[in-house]
């Protein structure tokens, strides 16, 4: 079946320690996504990718860093710069042109204490 | 810049009962809608969209959403809602401004909790 991996489910890391979120997908989407989910506060975006090798900041990229050197991969590190890392981070990605819906891993439960 | 605003982060409903949860955007250009559901614990997935066309948009499971340009609102309703509805709803908007940049705006959602 085809469809997004986020490892691990849940993570928990202390303060100032770097950590790295992986997201695969194996649906052959052009296009990748980094969410932030936090209570109350919907969906914000983080980084995207809409080809391999290229990536573009989206709302609140500041403690963040991406990589997409494959199409099926976009990990997403959380620097010690980022003040308040604790979140739901989800994954998402499309097909890319068109405005087609956003296909969602199953987020990670990132603690940082 | 798009916008969206769900305007209840809560509602509470009982089995059968019909539900309406609402969703307004703002945008200077043409825009697409979606809903999208929320279980817990889990990631979105999509339950309908407006790209062109009907402005009447259905789901597989009973709910419908009205595309309603002069009031800038999707609003979503079930005639008849079951316990497993209960789950967080978000309304996202994008802009129809050509090219292949789809960035999506998410409403901060609704927590619809079906009670028996």
């Amino acid at each position: 079946d085809g469809g997004i991996t986020q490892s691990p489910k849940y993570l928990f890391r202390k303060e100032g320690q770097n950590v790295t979120l992986s997201c695969e997908q194996n649906l052959n989407h052009d296009a990748m996504y980094w969410y932030r989910q936090d209570p109350g506060q919907g969906l914000r975006l983080i980084y995207y990718s809409q080809i391999v090798n290229d990536f573009q900041k989206g709302d609140i990229a500041e403690g963040y860093s991406v990589s997409r050197e494959k199409k099926e991969s976009f990990p997403l590190t959380v620097t010690s710069a980022q003040k308040n890392p604790t979140a739901f981070y989800l994954c998402a990605s499309s097909p890319g042109g068109v405005p087609s819906p956003l296909h969602f891993g199953n987020g990670t439960r990132l603690t940082v204490t | 810049a798009q916008s969206v605003t769900q305007l209840d982060s809560q509602v509470p409903v009982f089995e059968e009962a019909p539900v309406e949860l609402r969703c307004n955007y703002s945008s200077s250009v043409s825009v697409y809608l979606f809903w999208y559901v929320q279980y817990p614990n889990q990631g979105l997935q999509l339950l309908l969209k407006y790209l062109s066309g009907s402005t009447l948009v259905e789901s597989i499971n009973g709910f419908e959403a009205e595309f309603n340009k002069s009031q800038t609102s999707f609003h979503l309703r079930k005639p008849s809602v079951h316990i497993s509805d209960t789950a967080e709803y978000f309304c996202a908007v994008t802009r129809n401004s050509g090219g292949s940049n789809y960035k999506l705006t998410f409403g901060k959602g609704t927590l619809l909790t079906v009670n028996p």
